[in-house]
């Protein structure tokens, strides 16, 4: 079953730190997102992306998130300046419309980003 | 935007009943609900999902119910087992291509054998 594979899977980094998260969807997938996940919350929407742009984003997505594409396979999420609260499981998922017209999303099995 | 509820946070059951977790939903455009199986620091996996043109969906053990009008939909696991045990995560949609999720807050279930 194709799988949607993150790295790293765990991270550690000094506040302020620039952190790049990765992700390779599912080959035949067209959507991207990232959700976060703080420790024992509810999983909470970032970014959604297509076409090689951000398609929505929350009000959680401010200046120093930012996403990429940079080549067919690979979706990043960056941090530009970690603070304590960036502190969560970052989940990517990529989604494929299926013939009922629903939008099914696959997730990753999460990069968890620890902030000292 | 879309605000989704679910209660209970927290259910414990004997092995063999039944678990029901509730959710509802703010936002009358949403007409896709699925709901997502987290174990313990593993990915949420869709366990099953429900258009709103479909009351009661089943595969199994599980069944998922949808009121489009009191905007409520539910979740019910019969015949629950230990491996059950989990975070179970309801969520909204627009069904339509790249449309975000927007998921309830969580129900951690426990299955005691």
């Amino acid at each position: 079953e194709p799988e949607v594979t993150q790295t790293p899977s765990h991270q550690v980094t000094q506040m302020g730190q620039e952190v790049i998260l990765r992700c390779v969807p599912i080959s035949n997938h067209l959507y991207f997102y990232w959700y976060r996940q703080i420790l024992g919350q509810k999983v909470e929407f970032l970014v959604s992306f297509y076409n090689n742009e951000i398609s929505e984003k929350s009000e959680i997505f401010d200046d120093q998130f930012s996403v990429e594409r940079p080549d067919g396979s690979n979706f990043t999420l960056k941090i530009r300046s970690t603070k304590l609260e960036d502190s969560a499981m970052y989940f990517c998922a990529s989604s494929i419309v299926s013939p009922s017209g629903a939008n099914v999303l696959t997730f990753g099995a999460g990069s968890r980003l620890t902030v000292l | 935007g879309e605000n989704v509820e679910q209660h209970p946070s927290t259910l414990s059951v004997q092995e063999g009943d039944s678990a029901v977790i509730k959710c509802t939903y703010s936002d009358s455009a949403s007409n896709y609900f699925p709901w997502y199986k987290q174990e313990l620091g593993k990915r949420p996996q869709l366990i099953i999902d429900i258009r709103s043109n479909v009351g009661e969906k089943k595969d199994q053990r599980i069944a998922v119910t949808l009121n489009k009008t009191a905007k409520h939909f539910s979740l019910h696991i019969t015949e629950t087992q230990p491996e059950d045990s989990a975070v179970y995560f309801c969520a909204a949609s627009i069904r339509a291509a790249g449309n975000k999720l927007t998921f309830g807050g969580g129900t951690r279930v426990l299955v005691k054998p």
